[in-house]
């Protein structure tokens, strides 16, 4: 029954080695978003997919990168993590609708030794 | 500049009280306010959301109230019970149909069910 499917829930990772975090979703959402959730504080926006067409925040880092090969996975790349990029890594869906509600996965705690 | 504030990092309330989580916001072209509840190390679960047409929106126990004219919304938790203990985000947004809209969140006020 799970709607925003984040894999894996943990991810630890070297200094500087790539990693890639998974996102699927089953509700056919035309919009997905990664957000980047540091503790206590609000979720920020890094990049949405409407459909195929790519969205960057303008102060997202060029060191994080995302693919979306079909309507149901999104992933989130982030080519050299440094120390400063441990954080909760959200994935959140939308219809594209007007006044949708985003949906939320469970996110991936990344952990940079 | 944040755009929309909660300005009470924590709240407790006693189980079976009413809970009152507070936000403002600043950018007048937000028409759709949610609220959001998170338990540690999950995603947000949306709880309700309210547009900029009504005034007031009830779903069970929580009810989300919207002042337009103060930017104020706040959201009602009666009666309070231990499970709702978690960290509650306000988020709003503007936009249009056919474009992705971007939620702006606050920063989360902690909230304390005591049994």
């Amino acid at each position: 029954d799970a709607m925003v499917i984040q894999n894996p829930r943990y991810q630890v990772t070297q200094f500087g080695k790539p990693v890639t975090l998974s996102c699927s979703q089953t509700l056919n959402h035309n919009v997905m978003y990664w957000y980047q959730q540091k503790s206590s504080q609000a979720p920020k926006l890094l990049f949405h997919y409407y459909d195929k067409d790519f969205n960057n925040e303008a102060d997202t880092p060029d060191n994080f990168q995302s693919r979306r090969p079909n309507t149901s996975f999104c992933f989130l790349d982030i080519r050299s993590p440094g120390l400063g990029d441990a954080a909760m890594y959200l994935c959140a869906t939308s219809s594209g609708e007007f006044q949708e509600t985003q949906y939320f996965g469970p996110g991936t705690r990344l952990l940079v030794l | 500049d944040q755009q929309v504030k909660q300005n009470s990092p924590s709240l407790s309330v006693q189980e079976g009280r009413i809970s009152i989580l507070n936000c403002d916001y600043t950018n007048s072209m937000f028409d759709y306010f949610l609220w959001y509840k998170k338990y540690p190390a999950e995603g947000p679960t949306f709880l309700i959301s309210i547009s900029s047409i009504k005034d007031k929106n009830e779903d069970g126990r929580f009810t989300v109230f919207l002042n337009k004219s103060a930017k104020h919304l706040s959201l009602h938790i009666v009666p309070s019970q231990p499970g709702d203990s978690a960290v509650y985000f306000c988020a709003a947004s503007s936009g249009y149909s056919g474009s992705a809209r971007q939620l702006t969140f606050g920063s989360g006020t902690q909230l304390t069910v005591l049994p």
